[in-house]
């Protein structure tokens, strides 16, 4: 199946500074992108909806200026954690499509100290 | 408001026998379910998709059934193995999105 690539899997940084994550398609061109963040023993829930060459689109509650995307390519979206909080700590996966089929990074945990 | 339910946050069996998971919907219109698994840390992998005019899809020692009437999905794993212990998630895609809702996954574990 196909591959998507997500870096860094684990980041700890300090409280008030930016982590950025990449998430790669690797072997197919990907238009639309996926965040998600997970909390333990949680579900996965969507942060926003990655969008090549326009504006990411974003769920009910989640802060565009803190969480910033940008999806430049039809192989790369990025997710900037700005101004991080110990509260943003927590397990952000990515996920492209390809057809009906979803295929998911594999996770980065952040922890932010 | 829309829910996606999975009946039990884990469930326990002995290997050998068949583990049911159940994922119930409400006020979705899905296009198809997706059951996906999911091991500590890691990002979720796709088992199976099951359209909504499908009743029964089989890959394997897994087999999904979809009734859009009880708006519920099984999820069945026969002749389990202590491999199998795992999270294991439905998520919906509903007509005219292309985004993915997830259930909250169910635990299983497999002894031997």
């Amino acid at each position: 199946g196909a591959v998507v690539s997500q870096h860094p899997s684990r980041v700890i940084c300090k409280s008030g500074t930016s982590v950025k994550i990449e998430c790669r398609s690797l072997d197919f061109q990907a238009t639309t992108m996926f965040w998600y963040r997970q909390f333990p023993k949680q579900s996965l829930m969507l942060m926003a909806t990655s969008n090549e060459g326009s504006k990411a689109t974003y769920e009910q509650g989640v802060e565009k200026d803190k969480f910033l995307i940008n999806h430049a390519s039809l192989t790369l979206s990025t997710l900037t954690v700005t101004s991080a909080h110990p509260e943003d700590s927590s397990f952000y996966i990515c996920s492209a499509a390809q057809g009906t089929e979803a295929f998911f990074g594999q996770g980065t945990r952040l922890t932010v100290v | 408001s829309q829910k996606i339910e999975q009946n039990s946050e884990a469930l326990n069996i002995q290997e050998g026998k068949t583990a049911t998971l159940t994922c119930n919907y409400t006020n979705y219109s899905p296009a198809y379910l997706q059951w996906y698994r999911q091991d500590p840390g890691r990002g979720p992998v796709f088992l199976l998709l099951i359209r909504e005019n499908e009743k029964e899809k089989r890959k394997e020692r897994l087999k999904v059934t979809f009734d859009t009437t009880l708006k519920q999905s099984l999820f069945h794993i026969t002749a389990s193995q202590p491999a199998d212990s795992a999270t294991y998630l439905c998520a919906l895609e509903s007509k005219g999105n292309n985004d993915m809702r997830f259930g909250a996954g169910t635990r299983l574990t497999v002894k031997p």
